[in-house]
């Protein structure tokens, strides 16, 4: 399967601000990555599905203003949490869809404080 | 380099089987194993595993961890059709809490 790479893995911020996670597909051309959330013990949750060169696709109750999701590359999907408040610390994890099934990220551990 | 290999890749059973899912792994400053089962693109939580030996039960799904030898288990008995899907294992580090996840096993289970 494909080699993802998701940066950071942790990030401690303050409230209000904004910070930006990146999923790379290091040897796959994706066009489509997802990213959910992941609180302990708990199913991951899908938030988004990212569509190279178009709009992503939000799941029912993800604010799509708040949680801002480039996929600009077949090789880059970013998502921006803007105006970061400490209910949004989590996991935030990407995956990648290849030919063989999906591929997730390492994660990234989003503290806001 | 951390990662985490589940075996087979794929496997086909009927209905009634019991099967075995193997996930090893090795990673540095190991915190805890997880299970996943995934049917649609989001995986669904099965179990978390953090002690060696400790059995745990859900329904007719059970699952160990073995942090000696670096591998856990994932059995399920009686399969039904429902049973079919992807199964996730991934490692989860402490310090830097990322999550290596394996391939994936993929199960059928044939009426």
């Amino acid at each position: 399967g494909a080699v993802v790479s998701q940066h950071p893995s942790r990030v401690i911020c303050k409230s209000g601000t904004s910070v930006k996670i990146e999923c790379r597909s290091l040897d796959f051309q994706a066009t489509t990555m997802f990213w959910y959330r992941q609180f302990p013990k708990q199913s991951l949750m899908l938030m988004a599905t990212s569509n190279e060169g178009s709009k992503a696709t939000y799941e029912q109750g993800v604010e799509k203003d708040k949680f801002l999701i480039n996929h600009a590359s077949l090789t880059l999907s970013t998502l921006t949490v803007t105006s970061a408040h400490p209910e949004d610390s989590s996991f935030y994890i990407c995956s990648v869809l290849d030919n063989y099934g999906y591929t997730f990220g390492s994660g990234t551990r989003l503290t806001v404080v | 380099e951390d990662k985490v290999v589940q075996s087979p890749l794929s496997l086909v059973v009927h209905e009634g089987d019991t099967v075995t899912l193997n996930c090893s792994y090795e990673v540095t400053n190991f915190r805890s194993l997880l299970w996943y089962k995934q049917e649609k693109k989001a995986p669904t939580f099965l179990f978390m595993l953090t002690s060696s030996g400790i059995e745990k039960k859900s329904g007719r799904l059970s699952s160990i961890l073995d942090k000696k030898e670096l591998f856990s288990i994932l059995n399920i008995t009686a399969t039904q059709t429902g049973d079919s899907a992807v199964y996730l294992c991934a490692a989860l580090l402490s310090g830097t809490y990322k999550y290596i996840f394996g391939t994936g096993t993929r199960l059928k289970v044939l009426a």
